[in-house]
């Protein structure tokens, strides 16, 4: 049980290059998101899915996207990487906790550290 | 301006020592998670708050949901080495779909 993977686990792009982060999670959760991490600002949530087929913006969506043709796999997109785009990666996936109403526990995978010169 | 200001950002101690950090809004909340973040990991979570002025132990640390359920703090007794950790809280957003809000943390280093 592998829990929530993320590929690669380092990256450097040069300016207007393109990428694609993969996020696999083998717990059969629902939901999944990306979150992008900068010193002093936590974790800000780019775009995240409710379900397969389904996607929707998060708080930073602006120069990403995202698919979700499987369940277990949620692709993170930037089609032309600029330097504000250099960041630390999280993927995480949840489900609706039955047992504490309605709190929700994120399993997150070990991130991808991106840099774009 | 951040939904959540944790307090303080940065902590150095030594082994043995007690410290505590602090999630504080001027929200209310349904529930409120602690997450612990080690160098080069992804965030885990180390527990959820729901009721107000519940108080919740894991072994030496100690959570507790303000009575109004607008803070909360983590309190480490006789911290340890492996202790030494990014420190986040987080709500739920109002439009829920499971998604969070996490605080900036606390970095906590905790010297032998």
């Amino acid at each position: 049980n592998a829990g929530v993977t993320q590929t690669p686990k380092f990256r450097v792009l040069k300016t207007g290059q393109s990428m694609t982060l993969l996020c696999a999670q083998d717990m059969n959760h629902e939901y999944m998101y990306w979150y992008r991490q900068d010193p002093g600002m936590g974790l800000r949530l780019i775009h995240y899915s409710v379900g397969e087929g389904t996607t929707a913006k998060g708080e930073v969506p602006d120069g990403y996207n995202v698919s979700r043709l499987k369940k277990q796999n949620f692709l993170l997109g930037l089609e032309s990487a600029a330097p504000s785009q250099t960041s630390v990666y999280f993927c995480a996936s949840s489900y609706s906790s039955r047992a504490s109403g309605s709190s929700y526990e994120q399993y997150f995978g070990p991130g991808t550290r991106l840099t774009v010169t | 301006t951040q939904l959540l200001e944790q307090s303080p950002q940065f902590l150095s101690i030594q082994e043995g020592e007690n410290l505590t950090v602090y999630c504080n809004s001027s929200s209310v909340f349904s529930s409120l998670q602690w997450y612990r973040q080690e160098p080069g990991e992804g965030p885990v979570l180390l527990v959820t708050v729901v009721t107000g002025g519940e108080v919740k132990k894991l072994k030496r640390l100690t959570f507790q949901f303000g009575d109004a359920r607008k803070d909360s703090s983590l309190h480490i007794t006789a911290a340890q080495p492996g202790d030494t950790g990014l420190y986040l809280c987080a709500v739920m957003t109002t439009d829920s779909w499971g998604k969070l809000q996490f605080g900036a943390g606390t970095q906590v280093v905790v010297t032998p």
